[in-house]
């Protein structure tokens, strides 16, 4: 299983991002991905999960509204859609997936992260 | 909002152990199985230590046990190690289609 997260940089305060999750490695269309970040110095704070095939996505309130989630079968890739970003949203962003094939199982697979830097 | 209350430091001298505490509520810990536990080194992304509460995942020696009575969650560490040393976070359903954190634990050996 290998999970390659893309797209973090720097942006301004009010600015948009999208993050990409290349999978591969693992039938990708049987399992719920996730987004979790850690902002530098702190904990782990979940943001995201998408179902199988996308039909499902929930949010943490600290996103709702603000970030979107995706997935495309034929690429093995997740997105995030991040917009009306603020300085509290910077964070290492991890791609993640599920332990087994419904929601909420735990988290076996990890990605290195991709960092977003929000500040003017 | 939910929230996981862990120990901020533990720590055990080699061959001893030690368990890691997660308290939760009705509603998340103690409703249900989807806890999970999480080891990371630090400037390295999170390992899956315990999945639905007891599971270990392939690779992860049996020194790891998960267990949960009432709303608390406990990851226990026999025969500590020098290379357990590590922060250790918990993880949980909420119950309302979200999971959250734990603060995190350091381990010290």
């Amino acid at each position: 299983v290998q999970l390659v997260e893309s797209g973090g940089v720097v942006v301004q305060p009010g600015g948009s991002l999208r993050l990409s999750c290349a999978a591969s490695g693992f039938s990708f269309e049987e399992y719920s991905m996730h987004w979790v970040r850690q902002a530098p110095g702190k904990g782990l704070e979940w943001v995201s999960v998408i179902s199988w095939f996308g039909e499902n996505t929930y949010y943490a309130d600290s996103v709702k509204g603000r970030f979107v989630v995706s997935r495309d079968r034929y690429r093995s890739s997740m997105y995030l859609q991040m917009n009306s970003l603020r300085s509290d949203d910077t964070a290492m962003y991890y791609c993640t997936k599920e332990a087994r094939g419904t929601f909420w199982t735990g988290f076996d697979s990890w990605g290195q992260g991709t960092l977003v830097t929000v500040s003017s | 909002q939910s929230t996981l209350t862990q120990p901020r430091s533990v720590s055990g001298s080699p061959g001893q152990s030690v368990t890691i505490s997660c308290t939760g509520t009705s509603n998340d810990v103690g409703g249900h199985n989807y806890v999970s536990w999480y080891q990371q080194e630090p400037g390295k992304a999170p390992k899956l230590m315990i999945f639905d509460l007891i599971k270990r995942p392939s690779g992860v020696p049996d020194r790891f046990s998960g267990s949960k009575s009432g709303n608390t969650a406990s990851l226990t560490i026999s025969g500590l190690q020098a290379e357990d040393e590590a922060d250790y976070y918990c993880c949980t359903y909420t119950g309302t289609n979200s999971v959250i954190f734990g603060a995190g634990t350091t381990l010290t050996v």
